[in-house]
């Protein structure tokens, strides 16, 4: 089975300054996948980055960024610039996916971070 | 990315009765869904993998009887709450399986009084 965790239950920054949330994860898999996911007030579920784990290159999207270190099973997000609307939950997430299909994702507890004016 | 949306986005029932959520692929042929359940403050937790055509993969700890699911064709699965109590009150959120990815429906809050 695999695990998620997140150690920053909450966060907080001032706008335009940058911040890193932590993550790491347990498994057995070779081939899985990790994603943060954004979850603002709406509670609408946002992707707001993937990370392949066979890929040894870092993903990035636009101001936000991940820092993954396989063997030390580690997958941080940095986001630059922070801005009010980044204000949100965070949760960081594992996948698996075999040949038959994806299974369900595996999230972390979340951390709140709350981007101050 | 896919357009999933959900029915209803709340819904309050009373103790004892059942209670229907829908989810729906708008633009995208869903193989598999997923659905989720989500405590106030806490973290989303697989409930199921539901599964075109065929039953419905439950995680361990969820009852399946209590829980019905049902995918019947590549644009919809419904999640059925058997005998609501106020336990189950919470956030049932639904995802449909893209390339690598999942896409997720906005939720719907269950309250049972």
């Amino acid at each position: 089975a695999q695990t998620v965790t997140q150690s920053q239950p909450e966060m907080s920054v001032q706008e335009a300054e940058t911040v890193t949330l932590s993550c790491t994860y347990d498994t057995s898999e070779s081939n899985y996948y990790l994603f943060w996911y954004k979850q603002p007030p709406s509670r609408q579920m946002i992707l707001v980055i993937r990370q392949e784990a066979y890929k040894q290159q870092n993903a990035t999207e636009n101001r936000f960024s991940v820092n993954f270190q396989k063997a030390a099973k580690s997958f941080s997000l940095k986001i630059s610039d922070s801005q009010l609307g980044d204000t949100a939950m965070y949760f960081c997430a594992f996948m698996t996916h075999s040949g038959g299909g994806a299974d369900g994702l595996t999230f972390g507890k979340g951390t709140h971070l709350i981007i101050q004016p | 990315g896919a357009v999933v949306s959900q029915h209803p986005s709340r819904v309050i029932c009373k103790s004892g009765t059942s209670v229907k959520i829908e989810c729906r692929s708008l633009d995208f042929q869903a193989t598999t869904m997923f659905w989720y359940r989500q405590f106030p403050k806490k973290s989303l937790m697989l409930m199921a993998t539901s599964n075109e055509g065929s039953k419905a993969t439950y995680e361990q700890g969820v009852e399946k009887d209590k829980f019905l699911i049902n995918h019947a064709s590549l644009t919809l699965s419904t999640l059925t709450v058997t005998s609501a109590h106020p336990e189950d009150s919470s956030f049932y959120i639904c995802s449909v399986e893209g390339l690598y990815e999942q896409y997720f429906g906005p939720g719907t809050r269950l309250t049972v009084t």
